[in-house]
């Protein structure tokens, strides 16, 4: 079946420096992926929608500065947390779907800024 | 996309089957209901999805109510793995595949399995 692949699964980082995660699909294209983001004991909540070859579409209150987003090709989008904050750690999970299949998540990165 | 409401948590022994419960009056008849669940510390993973008809796969069944204003995720023996967040989502099957085809997730049912 259809896989995301998400790297890396977790990653500690300073605060004031930069973090990409990126979001891999295996075996299919995706013209577009998603990525969310989870605290603890919340639900995920999206925060853009990458597409390929253009500009993300980021959702009210997400800061497009804060969360670089590309989407390079059809099989990658990287998502970058630039000057992490504390507030910043959470839980952020990609997802991609190949055309007219469910959407596939990745396992996610846990994001802790000290 | 239509609203679903499920139970915040259930409790199910080990070996059991299990009836998740999803109640989605809105639905509109675009809307697939697709079935994820989460693992502790992992991203969502699909389980089942389906539009009239009742669907099975080796995870779970998923019947659906005539008028589709409700739907039920069946574990048919409930393990101790599948312990988990589980999400019932309704999915316009106009997105699939581009930009308006994201999930937009509630708080789900937690399931418990107890040994």
């Amino acid at each position: 079946g259809a896989v995301v692949s998400q790297h890396p699964s977790w990653v500690i980082c300073k605060s004031g420096t930069s973090v990409k995660i990126e979001c891999r699909s295996l075996d299919f294209q995706a013209t577009t992926m998603f990525w969310y983001r989870q605290f603890p004991k919340q639900s995920l909540m999206l925060m853009a929608t990458s597409n390929e070859g253009s500009k993300a579409t980021y959702e009210q209150g997400v800061e497009k500065d804060k969360f670089l987003i590309n989407h390079a090709s059809l099989t990658l989008s990287t998502l970058t947390v630039t000057s992490a904050h504390p507030e910043d750690s959470s839980f952020y999970i990609c997802s991609a779907s190949g055309g007219n299949s469910p959407l596939h998540f990745g396992n996610g990165t846990r994001l802790t800024v000290t | 996309d239509a609203k679903t409401t499920q139970p915040n948590s259930m409790e199910s022994n080990e070996e059991e089957p299990v009836h998740l419960p999803c109640n989605h009056s809105t639905i509109s008849g675009t809307d697939y209901i697709h079935w994820y669940r989460q693992l502790p510390s992992q991203g969502p993973e699909y389980v089942i999805h389906g539009l009239t008809s009742n669907v099975n796969n080796r995870m779970a069944s998923l019947a659906i109510a005539e008028d589709r204003k409700s739907s039920t995720l069946i574990l048919h023996r409930a393990t101790l793995r599948d312990a988990a967040v589980y999400y019932c989502i309704l999915r316009d099957v106009r997105g699939y595949g581009g930009s308006q085809g994201n999930l937009i997730f509630g708080k789900g049912t937690k399931l418990s399995v107890k040994p």
